[in-house]
Formats: C-alpha cells, structure tokens, sequence
C-alpha cells in the first residue's frame, strides 16, 4: 500500500461525456501527478501540481483538466470524452517538487469510454 | 531526458538473479538513473535510483557502468513475485517518462 488513494476504482461513461477522476496524496506530499496508460501510448504523463500550483505538464489534452486543492488532493477532470479515452489513470504523489523525488503511484482508476 | 533502451522481455528462473539491462548512451552528465516496475496492472513502485555509484537497498542492486551510458539492475534472488515490467528512466528534473519497459517473467 503507497499510501496514495485513487477515487473511483473503475469508471464507465459514454463518448462526450465528463468524468473527475480523484486522487488523495500520501500524507505529507506536496506534489501530485496525473498519468494516462492506454495499450497503445504506455505510461504517459499528463500533469503535476505542487502545493496547489501547476508545476510541469506533459502529454495532456486540451478537453482535460486537472487541480490541487488546499488539503492537497487533486482532481483530473476529462471532458467530450473519446473512445480512445479508454485507459488506466494513475495518480502518484511525492515529498518535494522535482521529479527525481521518488513517485508513490496509487492504484488507479479504470476508465472505459463506450 | 536522455532516451533509453531495454529488452522487450526477460525469463529468469525462481531464485537465480535477474540482470535486467538499459542503454542510455546519450546520457548527461546531472541525469539520474531511476527504476520502477509495474506489476500486471498495478500502478507502477519505486525500485532505485542512481547517478554514478553502484547503489543497492533491499529490493535491488544498480550497476552503473563507468562511461553511464549502461546500468543493470541486479534482483539478487528472484521470485515469482517480481513477474512485472520494469522501467528504466533517465531525468534529470523534469517529468518522468516511461518506455516500454522489460517484461520479466520469473518461472518455477
């Protein structure tokens, strides 16, 4: 067990819909990190936020959107979902900003478009 | 962050070692060399990390070569529990990109 606690566990919605998807970091950690994992693509980072500020972003679409609140905890809100959608996101969450802290990933939301 | 290479899969046999290795030949000189490993679906876990000594915790050794354009990553004792994908990242401070990994697959 991380520490780090993704809601829900599995998630099915149809095409153009919107979901958020939410993720509680371990205590203590600052930092939160939101991936996508399709068949195809991999793991692929989508965002991160330290203490309630975006601090890097990567592969993430313009129809998602992510956010930290004051407790820390954070949501991933995916909007006009896609078929291609469809995958497992990971939420994971570290002591300090960089990324060479050591990730403690949570076990993920399963997400199926239909 | 320099791009590394890893076996698509590995077999190695319930309490041998396994020798999982990378290349990162266009490794810079402030990149670390981290490990994860994803088991079936779960999300992936923190194996070690190091930038140009050997390093070894309680799962596993890391052998950095001395050029640190190769690493190994060195399960002393593996069991079926370590069937999983490992990853093997190179980063400096920004965000961490997985590859494909290596599959290992640890057999009775």
């Amino acid at each position: 067990d991380s520490g780090v606690t993704q809601t829900p566990k599995h998630l099915i919605t149809a095409t153009g819909q919107r979901v958020t998807l939410r993720c509680s970091p371990r205590s203590g950690d600052l930092s939160v990190y939101w991936y996508q994992q399709s068949l195809d693509q991999g793991l692929q980072f989508l965002i991160q936020y330290y203490n309630g500020e975006e601090r890097a972003k990567g592969n993430i679409l313009e129809r998602f959107s992510a956010q930290q609140f004051p407790d820390l905890h954070s949501e991933l809100n995916l909007s006009s979902l896609e078929l291609g959608d469809s995958a497992l996101y990971f939420c994971a969450s570290s002591a300090g900003t960089s990324g060479r802290n050591e990730q403690f990933f949570g076990p993920g939301t399963r997400l199926t478009v239909l | 962050d320099a791009k590394t290479t890893q076996p698509t899969s590995m077999d190695c046999a319930e309490g041998r070692a396994a020798n999982l290795p990378c290349n990162h030949s266009t490794i810079s000189g402030n990149e670390y060399v981290y490990w994860y490993r994803q088991i079936h679906s779960q999300g992936p876990q923190y194996i070690i990390h190091g930038l140009k000594n050997n390093e070894t915790n309680e799962m596993a050794s890391l052998i950095i070569t001395e050029d640190r354009k190769s690493s190994t990553l060195i399960l002393p004792h593996a069991t079926l529990r370590d069937t999983a994908v490992y990853y093997c990242i190179v980063l400096n401070n920004n965000d961490m990109r997985f590859g494909a990994g290596t599959r290992l697959t640890v057999k009775p």
